[in-house]
């Protein structure tokens, strides 16, 4: 099946500074999310983004489907931005979402 | 519109005992999947219910099992808990028509054994 990994695996970051979060992918998808998990388990859907650059706010994501990667950008970043960031992938249809092992971010004041 | 919604939020069990988790889809959804979070193991993907049909399934042991409605709510079963068993279990829905639809999650079921 599909490998995800996600780069890195910690981030430690001070308020107003930006940063660029990587997920890498063995094969061809159908599907890729970014999520964001709060303090409390719930995924937060930041961006639905299989091809093509999207922007929402201060966070943008741009995927490289031919590359076979994709990058999350948070810019000026604020302290409820701390969390773990996931990337899940979908291969073909009938094939199962894969998430990645997440980067934890932590945003100090 | 109304998003996932699960049930309990927060179940604590004793080892050898069953439970039952919930979860309706966002109205209109007929995918309905599940994972479980630990962390060790991350992340990992459980079934998939697509009108009432289990259309996926992931590696796991036969004492974790599934069943979707004909209303898309779907639920959840496991039998004999073990302590490994204690986990987030996350449910997913999509409209679940082509490969590439986007998945939202609910807030998961907190599952602690003891």
């Amino acid at each position: 099946g599909i490998q995800v990994e996600q780069s890195p695996p910690d981030l430690i970051l001070q308020e107003g500074a930006n940063s660029t979060l990587r997920c890498n992918f063995s094969d061809s998808v159908n599907n890729l999310q970014w999520f964001h998990q709060n303090p409390w388990g719930q995924l937060i859907n930041l961006f639905y983004i299989p091809s093509g650059t999207k922007q929402n706010g201060r966070l943008s994501a741009t995927t490289v489907a031919t590359e076979r990667y994709s990058l999350l950008y948070i810019s000026s970043s604020q302290t409820t931005d701390s969390g773990v960031y996931f990337c899940a992938v979908l291969g073909g249809y009938g094939q199962n979402f894969v998430f990645g092992p997440g980067t934890r971010l932590s945003v100090l004041p | 519109k109304a998003g996932v919604t699960q049930t309990p939020r927060y179940l604590i069990k004793t080892r050898g005992q069953q439970v039952t988790l919930s979860c309706s889809p966002i109205s209109g959804h007929r995918s309905v999947s599940w994972y479980q979070q630990t962390p060790g193991q991350g992340l990992q993907f459980l079934f998939e219910y697509f009108s009432e049909t289990q259309r996926n399934k992931g590696n796991f042991p036969g004492r974790f099992s599934g069943r979707q409605f004909s209303n898309s709510r779907s639920e959840m079963n496991v039998s004999t808990l073990e302590l490994g068993d204690s986990a987030l279990y996350l449910c997913a829905s999509s409209s679940g028509t082509s490969g590439g639809n986007e998945q939202f999650f609910g807030p998961g079921t907190r599952l602690t054994v003891l």
